[in-house]
């Protein structure tokens, strides 16, 4: 089976341009969750959906910072516009159920960020 | 989500020795993961604790559940270089700990 498939891998992008990150969970999968890791933070939840419906956001960064999950197949993390800081590994993460009563996690390979 | 901390942050072994990671919590968990990330890679599930004073083994890794439900360990037994990574304990799969970096000396 598939893991859970992010692009891009990796990313350059100038500060001021908008970024989009895309994520394909498992099948089957009813639970995803973008995670952003850095040095200094490690590794963070900024935001996780169920069936679709965005559960917590409380993690997002700011207002530069949208998720959308249209579809049990497919999600986006939006920043717009990007600053240097939002430099970072973007791990999606995909699982049956959530919290106390979910399944385990399954990461994607992650999007390297870098704003410059 | 639940707040945990482990401790230590890093951990420089020797090959061929033990050590130990905790991971502490405030409150009552209903369940403990443990994952691993290699450097460059994405973390990967190890193990699942949610009864109290639980233990499992896996190979050279022994997990252990608190009895209180409030802390948890991962013991590593004669490291080897494939052990190097960074640790993590999950609290109820949402909140995660800051982990522990390993590093390894032939």
């Amino acid at each position: 089976d598939a893991g859970v498939i992010q692009s891009p891998r990796h990313e350059v992008t100038e500060m001021g341009q908008e970024v989009t990150l895309r994520c394909k969970p498992i099948s089957g999968h009813n639970s995803l969750f973008w995670y952003r890791q850095t040095m200094m933070r490690g590794l963070e939840l900024l935001i996780y959906f169920n069936n679709n419906v965005p559960i917590d956001d409380s993690g997002m960064p700011e207002d530069r910072f949208s998720a959308k999950m249209p579809n049990a197949s497919f999600s986006t993390l939006k920043i717009q516009p990007s600053e240097p800081r939002d430099s970072a590994v973007y791990f999606c993460a995909s699982s049956f159920g959530v919290g106390q009563t979910g399944n385990t996690i399954y990461f994607g390979e992650g999007s390297w960020l870098t704003v410059v | 989500g639940q707040q945990v901390m482990q401790i230590p942050q890093y951990q420089h072994v020797q090959e061929g020795e033990d050590f130990t990671t905790y991971c502490n919590s405030s409150t009552t968990l209903s369940n403990i993961q443990w994952y691993k990330q290699r450097p460059g890679g994405h973390p990967v599930f190890l193990i699942q604790l949610v009864k109290s004073g639980e233990v499992k083994k896996q190979k050279r890794l022994t997990f252990q559940f608190g009895e209180a439900k409030k802390n948890s360990s991962l013991h590593i037994t004669a490291t080897q270089t494939t052990d190097v990574g960074t640790y993590f304990c999950a609290a109820d799969k949402l909140s995660f700990g800051a982990g522990t970096t390993v590093t390894v000396r032939a």
